[in-house]
C-alpha cells in the first residue's frame, strides 16, 4: 500500500492571503500525485496532476495561477491557494496511486477563507 | 472519455438489512473499478476493485461487488448493513493505461438501528 500524510487537517484564513497544504507520500516515492477538490456532499473534481521535477498538468477550468503546484521531491507535493476568497472555501484532498491504479488518499483539507 | 454514474444520492436501510449501492461506468476499452467510503472530514478509505478475472470481488469490511460488463455495472453490496457503514460511497473508473480516476457523485447510505 502507501501511506498518505496532508497537512494541515483543516485551516482558516483571511480573505486576500495564501495558504499552502503539503501532501506526503510517507513510504512510497511517488513520481506523480494528484490534487482534487471537494464541495460539501458532491463528488471530487481532479484539480490537477503533480509531476515531479516538471509542471503540473491543470484540468480544463482550474486557474493555475490561483492554485499553485509544487512538486519537488518524489515525497512531497504541495498545493498554494493564492490570494484566497471566500468561495476558494472547500475539502482539498491529494492521492498517490500505484499498481493497478489503486488510489491512496490524504485525510484532506478543509479550507474555510473568511 | 470515461464516467460513472451513481443513480442514488442516498440510500437508507435498517441495520441487519442486506445493502446495495449501484454504480454504472462508461468507457471506452477495459476499465480498472473501484469503491471508495469516505467518511465526514475525512479523505478516502479503499474498499476493493476490479481489475481482471472473477466478476464477484470481495473487499474490505464484508463489502462486495459484482462486475457485470453486459450492463456496465459494478453495483456494490454487503448482506447485512451495520450502522457504523453509514457514510459516503464512491464508485470510481480508470483505463487500465492511465492513473486518473472519475468519480461517480457519491450515494449516501444510512443505516438505522
Amino acid at each position: 500500500g502507501a501511506v498518505v500524510s496532508q497537512h494541515p487537517s483543516w485551516v482558516i484564513c483571511k480573505s486576500g492571503t495564501s495558504v499552502k497544504i503539503e501532501c506526503r507520500s510517507l513510504d512510497f516515492q511517488a513520481t506523480t500525485m494528484f490534487w482534487y477538490r471537494q464541495f460539501p456532499k458532491q463528488s471530487l473534481m481532479l484539480m490537477a496532476t503533480s509531476n515531479e521535477g516538471s509542471k503540473a498538468t491543470y484540468e480544463q477550468g482550474v486557474e493555475k495561477d490561483k492554485f499553485l503546484i509544487n512538486h519537488a521531491s518524489l515525497t512531497l507535493s504541495t498545493l498554494t491557494v493564492t490570494s484566497a476568497h471566500p468561495e476558494d472555501s472547500s475539502f482539498y484532498i491529494c492521492s498517490v496511486s500505484r499498481r493497478q491504479n489503486r488510489a491512496f488518499f490524504g485525510q484532506g483539507t478543509r479550507l474555510t477563507v473568511v | 472519455a470515461q464516467s460513472v454514474a451513481q443513480p442514488e444520492d442516498q440510500v437508507n436501510v435498517a441495520e441487519g438489512n442486506p445493502l446495495t449501492v449501484k454504480c454504472t461506468y462508461s468507457v471506452s476499452g477495459n476499465p480498472y473499478l473501484f469503491w471508495y467510503v469516505q467518511y465526514p472530514n475525512r479523505g478516502l478509505q479503499f474498499l476493493l476493485k476490479y481489475i481482471t478475472g472473477d466478476n464477484l470481488v470481495k473487499g474490505s469490511y464484508g463489502f462486495e461487488a459484482e462486475f457485470n460488463k453486459s450492463q456496465t455495472s459494478f453495483h456494490l453490496k454487503k448482506p447485512s448493513a451495520l450502522v457504523s457503514d453509514s457514510a459516503l460511497y464512491f464508485c470510481a473508473v480508470s483505463l487500465v493505461n492511465d492513473y486518473k480516476l472519475s468519480f461517480g457523485a457519491g450515494t449516501t447510505v444510512t443505516v438505522r438501528a
